[in-house]
């Protein structure tokens, strides 16, 4: 079946850094979304990318869609302590799929 | 407007037992979908309902079953729970679960199976 591949796994990093996350598959989609999860809630919708070569941006974070249509990441520049959390990919061939989900990137913000 | 609700928060159930977890989307949207999320797998489809339907099916034993009501509530059930059915049970919701729509995902409710 369909399979995402998101790394890293998890990452620690310095506040203020940025930092970078991607996501592959072997099929095609035809949307990503970046989500993020805060412990004991249930997770929220960062970017949402519907067209190859697409580049979207909200506030630090910005996404791409990859020209291929099997990978996307996720940049977040100059990180703070909110940042902290679960950040999680999503794939959807067509408008019919269910959507499919990375393992997740566990982000660490080391004081 | 109020977000996706999802009863209960917490629950601890026996092996062998069933469960039925429960859903409210946000109001308007029609469309409810649940995830079963787990450390070792992580969050993997259920269903999705959208009328009263189910529109969309993933990977799963029959004991996972659901339903959803003329309100667009919805209920999942497990039966015969195993100590692998423990996990975040999250619902989310969506205007119409079509195209270039955005799913709104509840709280979840996490199940302890002993």
């Amino acid at each position: 079946g369909q399979q995402l591949n998101q790394s890293p796994q998890s990452m620690f990093i310095q506040e203020g850094e940025d930092v970078s996350m991607n996501c592959t598959s072997s099929s095609i989609f035809n949307t990503w979304l970046w989500y993020k999860q805060d412990p004991g809630e249930g997770p929220v919708l960062l970017i949402a990318l519907y067209k190859a070569g697409e580049l979207t941006s909200n506030g630090r974070l910005t996404a791409q869609f990859g020209i291929t249509r099997k990978d996307s990441f996720l940049n977040i520049s100059a990180s703070i302590p909110s940042d902290v959390g679960i950040y999680f990919c999503a794939g959807q061939g067509s408008r019919d799929d269910k959507i499919i989900f990375g393992k997740g990137t566990r982000l660490h913000i080391l004081p | 407007k109020a977000g996706v609700t999802q009863t209960p928060r917490y629950l601890i159930k026996t092996r062998g037992q069933q469960v039925t977890l429960s859903c409210s989307p946000i109001s308007g949207h029609r469309s409810v979908s649940w995830y079963q999320q787990t450390p070792g797998q992580g969050l993997q489809f259920l269903f999705e309902y959208f009328s009263e339907t189910q529109r969309n099916k993933g990977n799963f034993p029959g004991r996972f079953s659901g339903r959803q009501f003329s309100n667009s509530r919805s209920e999942m059930n497990v039966s015969t729970l195993e100590l692998g059915d423990s996990a975040l049970y999250l619902c989310a919701s969506s205007l119409k679960g079509r195209g270039q729509e955005t799913q709104y995902f509840g709280p979840g409710t996490r199940l302890l199976v002993l």
